[in-house]
């Protein structure tokens, strides 16, 4: 069964760089028919996508994010990540990091498997 | 403000149905069949319900069901039951080769 565990700081302060990692087992992040996104949820309000990876490093980006996020991917750990630079409270969130199916035409549609969520909190 | 539109709230009794909608434009919902739909209970990771507008993943009940028509995508859910409150979101793929949830929906059970 394919599992994705959220890991980093639960506390960043503002105008720094939040860093997080999803670690993805029971199946491999090389496969080549799926995508590895990022999604966050402010407290009490609805769902972001942040952006998503292929193996191969090809991203897509939310653009309102797109000048402050970097997504990674680390194939030989079985992991990927994101930064999110110049942070400020409306960056508080839960991040979810979850798996992206890729159709037979090249695009990406849904999330199938989600991690259980990290809450990172922006604050002096 | 969320790229796609849903109502704030819906409610039902158990036993009735409900469908909950998702309005887009051209650009995301009208204009492909990649809309899903995700159930979310309180402090949960939300579980993807229909995918692809109206295919049911392996373990989802088939009292959850998926249509579009034009730029509205509409999720139903028959036989109510209590475990079934929860907030719902559409998602959808967009032209710019990117992806948006709806602001979601919070169904009560009465």
């Amino acid at each position: 069964q394919l599992q994705l565990q959220e890991s980093g700081p639960g506390l960043v302060k503002p105008s720094e760089t939040l860093s997080l990692t999803c670690t993805v087992s029971g199946g491999s992040i090389s496969s080549s028919s799926y995508y590895w996104g990022w999604i966050r949820q402010p407290p009490g309000k609805g769902l972001e996508w942040i952006g998503s990876i292929y193996y191969s490093g090809s991203t897509y980006y939310n653009p309102s994010l797109k000048s402050r996020v970097t997504i990674s991917v680390d194939t030989s750990k079985n992991q990927f990540s994101l930064k999110l630079s110049s942070v400020t409270a409306a960056d508080t969130a839960v991040y979810y990091c979850a798996r992206l199916v890729i159709t037979i035409f090249g695009v990406v549609t849904e999330f199938d498997y989600w991690g259980q969520g990290t809450l990172v909190t922006v604050s002096s | 403000q969320s790229a796609l539109t849903q109502p704030a709230s819906v409610s039902g009794s158990p036993g009735q149905s409900i469908t909950i909608s998702c309005t887009g434009t051209s650009s995301d919902v009208g204009g492909y069949n990649y809309v899903s739909w995700y159930q979310q209970h309180p402090g949960k990771a939300p579980k993807l319900m229909i995918y692809e507008v109206s295919n049911r993943p392996s373990g989802v009940s088939n009292r959850f069901s998926g249509s579009k028509s034009g730029n509205t995508a509409s999720l139903t859910i028959s036989g109510l039951q209590a475990e079934d409150e929860a907030d719902y979101y559409c998602s959808s793929y967009t032209s710019s080769s990117t992806l948006e949830f709806g602001g979601g929906t919070k169904l009560t059970v009465l």
